[in-house]
């Protein structure tokens, strides 16, 4: 059984440009949630998706959005890219949200912006 | 305002010690404490769970200890072994917009020296 895929691994962007990252969810998984992880500030929430719809929002900045498609898979968009930007970005899917059965998380996608 | 607090920031033991680490919880509505292992270059994994009904839960060599009354649970590591070297996450959760989002703790990176 495939995990959770994040795509790209790594990316290198300019401050100013946007970017955008994608996750698969397991499949049969409805929930996306996206989290930051930096060593200042841990693991942060950003998102959660749930068939197609946001669900729950972090306290981050509206230059950072994303989406869900049908299928389940998921993006995330930051624009104006700033070098606090700069990150581990984490996807984690789960099967049925409303119970706590905790998440899957992807390899995550190295953001680095210089 | 951190919700969960967690240390040590970091710990080293010797190979067949015992690895202790501790979180503190303020929101009494978190009512599911998982605790997640991150290896380098991989997203964090789903190690062990907890819910404040129970004071203890062991799997294996992984035991979690719940203090309600005082809003404090630990993970104790037995017989820590050179494989157990990670950052390990204490994580709160309680149901938000109809699913369970987890907070977490900043993380402790465990060395076990062989």
């Amino acid at each position: 059984k495939a995990g959770v895929t994040q795509t790209p691994r790594y990316l290198i962007k300019t401050r100013g440009q946007q970017v955008t990252l994608s996750c698969s969810p397991i499949s049969g998984h409805r929930s996306v949630s996206w989290y930051q992880q930096t060593p200042g500030q841990g693991l942060q929430f950003l998102f959660e998706y749930f068939s197609e719809t946001q669900r729950n929002k972090g306290n981050f900045p509206g230059r950072f959005s994303g989406r869900q498609f049908s299928n389940s898979r998921s993006e995330m968009n930051v624009s104006t890219l700033e070098l606090g930007d700069s990150a581990l970005y984490l996807c984690a899917s789960s099967l049925d949200p409303g119970t706590a059965y905790g998440y899957t998380f992807g390899s995550g996608t190295r953001l680095t912006v210089v | 305002q951190q919700q969960v607090k967690q240390s040590p920031q970091s710990l080293i033991v010797q190979k067949g010690g015992i690895s202790i680490i501790n979180c503190a919880y303020e929101n009494t509505a978190f009512d599911y404490f998982p605790w997640y292992q991150q290896f380098p270059g991989k997203g964090p994994a789903l190690l062990i769970a907890i819910r404040p009904d129970v004071s203890e839960k062991k799997e294996g060599r992984f035991t979690i200890s719940f203090n309600k009354s005082a809003k404090q649970f630990s993970l104790h590591i037995m017989d820590s072994q050179p494989g157990d070297s990670a950052t390990y996450f204490c994580a709160a959760s309680m149901r938000t917009g109809g699913s369970y989002i987890p907070t977490f703790g900043r993380g402790t990176s465990l060395i076990v020296h062989p």
